[in-house]
């Protein structure tokens, strides 16, 4: 089982619908991070958070720590908005590292 | 601005080959990490390095190596490739690990 599960796997949106990618975790976490890969594309980092909300243009992402969940939230979707979603959770201490869920395909039609 | 830089962008290399992927950072980050990326199984980590002289293992670090001589350079080696390492890797680095992490632009390894 991951540790880091994400819902749902895949969306498919119409334009200018609000969309709300899931993502829950197993144990306590240091930080959570929000990141975008496009197709073919690179990785890019939306958010890292590690307690509350935070909000970039139409994006925004709250974490609730004690429910161990995160949502991320796209308002008046685009089809640039096309892209996989990638939660990761940030363990610290010795181990000191990123565990990534699956991802969430996203497809946001004209 | 160069951030975090990978080569090669792709490469095929015949099993049983040995094969070093290369990263680059120039922003001075601490944590540097290497991922495998394959469908349906999202991104797992091979091996991290938390500052320059140490190294740690990931998930799946078997038939990887890595090395951290200096702050900028964490170079990935495949000693003696298999077709199982056909993946998309991507190199990362964070000041810390609690910070926010910047990627670079993947190397799509095919093993034949």
């Amino acid at each position: 089982k991951n540790e880091v599960e994400q819902s749902p796997q895949n969306l498919t949106a119409q334009e200018g619908e609000f969309i709300t990618i899931n993502c829950s975790y197993s144990v306590g976490i240091s930080a959570l991070h929000w990141l975008q890969q496009h197709p073919g594309g690179g990785i890019v980092s939306l958010f890292m958070l590690s307690s509350g909300k935070k909000k970039h243009g139409r994006l925004i992402a709250t974490i609730n720590i004690q429910e161990k969940h995160s949502s991320l939230h796209i308002t008046a979707s685009h089809p640039r908005d096309s892209a996989v979603y990638i939660c990761a959770v940030y363990y610290g201490g010795a181990t000191n590292k990123l565990i990534f869920g699956t991802g969430t395909l996203l497809a946001v039609q004209p | 601005t160069a951030g975090i830089t990978q080569a090669p962008t792709s490469q095929i290399l015949a099993a049983g080959r040995s094969m070093t992927l290369r990263c680059t950072q120039d922003m001075r980050h601490n944590a540097m990490y290497w991922y495998r990326q394959d469908l349906g199984l999202g991104l797992r980590l091979i091996h991290y390095s938390n500052t320059a002289g140490t190294t740690g293992k990931g998930e799946v670090p078997d038939g990887y190596s890595v090395s951290r001589a200096n702050t900028d350079d964490f170079p990935l080696t495949l000693a003696s490739a298999v077709p199982s390492q056909t993946s998309v890797y991507f190199c990362a680095s964070s000041l810390e690990g609690d910070t926010e992490a910047f990627f670079g632009q993947g190397t799509r390894l095919t093993v034949v």
